[in-house]
């Protein structure tokens, strides 16, 4: 199985500043004959079913903001929040699609600081 | 409006069955591959099985096989989870969710508790 490992588990952040989200597999989840990475994040507030934010690791849902960005390739990948609002507090999920099973990462708080 | 609605959950001892529904709305159910994840309480997502349009191909995690089974009826826009020989390591808010790559659209999910 490919392990997901996120970093940090949770970081607080001031408004309008930045927050970054690390994800590492433990295997190359780049998809060869398509050159696109099987990476997608989820966005899940408390009491709330997970919300999709990016596929293909860099490509944005119809609907969530540009502020919500990803990036990387191979094995290490990032989430950003370029400027912190309050409704973005959340826990947030990277998850791999290349094979099976699917698996997920730990999850990463963030908060306002 | 695209819904996933799930029903079925509940309290059940370890051993124990229960059938999990899942019912679509708002867009062309037998289009879609569909999929179970699950969330233990105060835990990460895991994922759980899929199943591909027409019910032909079924993928589950290693800790379900030969206990749960995934199916689905097309005619009435649902998908179903059967779970049987349920032990206490299977509570979890189960989500119902469209897609087999990533899911872009998920239900709010059904609890189930296995406890004695």
């Amino acid at each position: 199985d490919i392990v997901m490992t996120q970093s940090p588990d949770s970081l607080a952040v001031s408004l309008g500043e930045r927050a970054t989200i690390n994800c590492k597999s433990s295997q190359s989840i780049l998809y060869s004959s398509t050159n696109k990475n099987c990476l997608s994040w989820y966005q899940q507030k408390p009491g709330q079913p997970p919300k999709l934010l990016i596929y293909w690791a860099s490509t944005r849902e119809s609907g969530v903001p540009d502020r919500f960005s990803g990036s990387g390739s191979g094995t290490d990948f990032t989430l950003t929040i370029s400027s912190l609002q309050a409704e973005d507090v959340a826990v947030y999920y990277c998850q791999q699609y290349y094979n099976v099973p699917r698996t997920f990462g730990h999850g990463t708080k963030v908060e306002i600081k | 409006e695209m819904q996933l609605v799930e029903s079925g959950g509940g309290l059940v001892q370890p051993g124990g069955s229960l059938r999990l529904s899942c019912a679509a709305s708002g867009f062309n159910f037998n289009a879609f591959w569909m999929s179970w994840v699950r969330q233990a309480p105060g835990k990460g997502l895991e994922w759980v099985a899929s199943i591909n349009p027409d019910g032909s191909e079924k993928y589950y995690v290693d800790s379900v096989k030969g206990r749960f089974t995934i199916s689905r009826d097309n005619a009435k826009n649902s998908q179903f989870l059967q779970m049987n020989s349920l032990r206490d390591g299977d509570t979890a808010v189960y989500h119902c969710a469209r897609g087999w790559m990533y899911c872009g659209l998920w239900g709010r999910g059904t609890l189930v508790t296995v406890s004695s």
